[in-house]
């Protein structure tokens, strides 16, 4: 599977936007990128995938670069409830399991 | 709706003991997946089934781990002889199949401490 780079922690001021980079540089044509949250105490949560094109949900953006060998997660108006591990994974084509690493540490401040 | 429930939330066991840890998935997932998780790191692989049967068990470290799922529900995961390196917190996952555009939905986990 292709390794993915996250910086060990970020901080952001309430209400701005949050943006956390994945560098995925060996990262495969049929690999996905997918980004989940760990608030303290829980278990990991979805927030979004994608393949080539930039996404978006409810939750977040995700903008991946041209050659695809970058990410970045967009948390528009970051709030306190946003504090949480966020990891980003490359998971292949049908290969049903996902692959941690230590994900970055997002500190929302008031 | 519930989501996925694991039981007991924490379990403080010694060294040599077995221990069984319980996951209710969501009703209707058929996917149910295993991880672990030490601290400060991100979760660990260890089994996932798709029904009853172990799809990839790839994940599990040892022959002392043992996950079953009779009835394609409700799975649990068997440690014999416990270790202290055991110690970690066990997240159970479910989604409505394996296929790669299926979102895992996880518990809360199970935080196992091996005295």
């Amino acid at each position: 599977d292709a390794k993915t780079t996250q910086p060990t922690s970020m901080d952001c001021a309430e209400g701005r936007a949050a943006n956390l980079p994945c560098n995925h540089s060996t990262i495969s044509g049929n690999e996905y990128v997918y980004w989940y949250r760990q608030i303290h105490s829980q278990g990991p949560q979805y927030i979004i995938h994608g393949l080539k094109n930039n996404e978006t949900n409810e939750m977040a953006s995700l903008i991946i670069t041209e050659d695809r060998k970058s990410s970045t997660l967009i948390l528009p108006h970051a709030t306190l409830r946003d504090t949480a591990v966020y990891y980003c994974i490359v998971r292949p084509l049908g290969y049903s399991t996902l692959t941690f690493g230590k994900g970055t540490m997002l500190l929302v401040s008031p | 709706g519930a989501g996925v429930s694991q039981t007991p939330s924490n379990k403080v066991t010694e060294k040599g003991k077995y221990v069984e840890l319980r996951c209710d998935p969501i009703s209707g997932h058929t996917a149910l997946y295993w991880y672990r998780q030490s601290l400060g790191q991100g979760p660990e692989f260890l089994i996932y089934f798709q029904g009853t049967g172990a799809a990839d068990d790839s994940g599990l470290p040892n022959d002392r781990f043992f996950a079953v799922r009779p009835e394609g529900s409700v799975s649990t995961l068997k440690i014999q002889r416990t270790e202290r390196g055991d110690s970690a917190v066990y997240l159970c996952a479910s989604s409505l199949g394996d296929s790669y555009y299926n979102e895992q939905f996880f518990g809360p986990g199970t935080r196992l401490t091996v005295l």
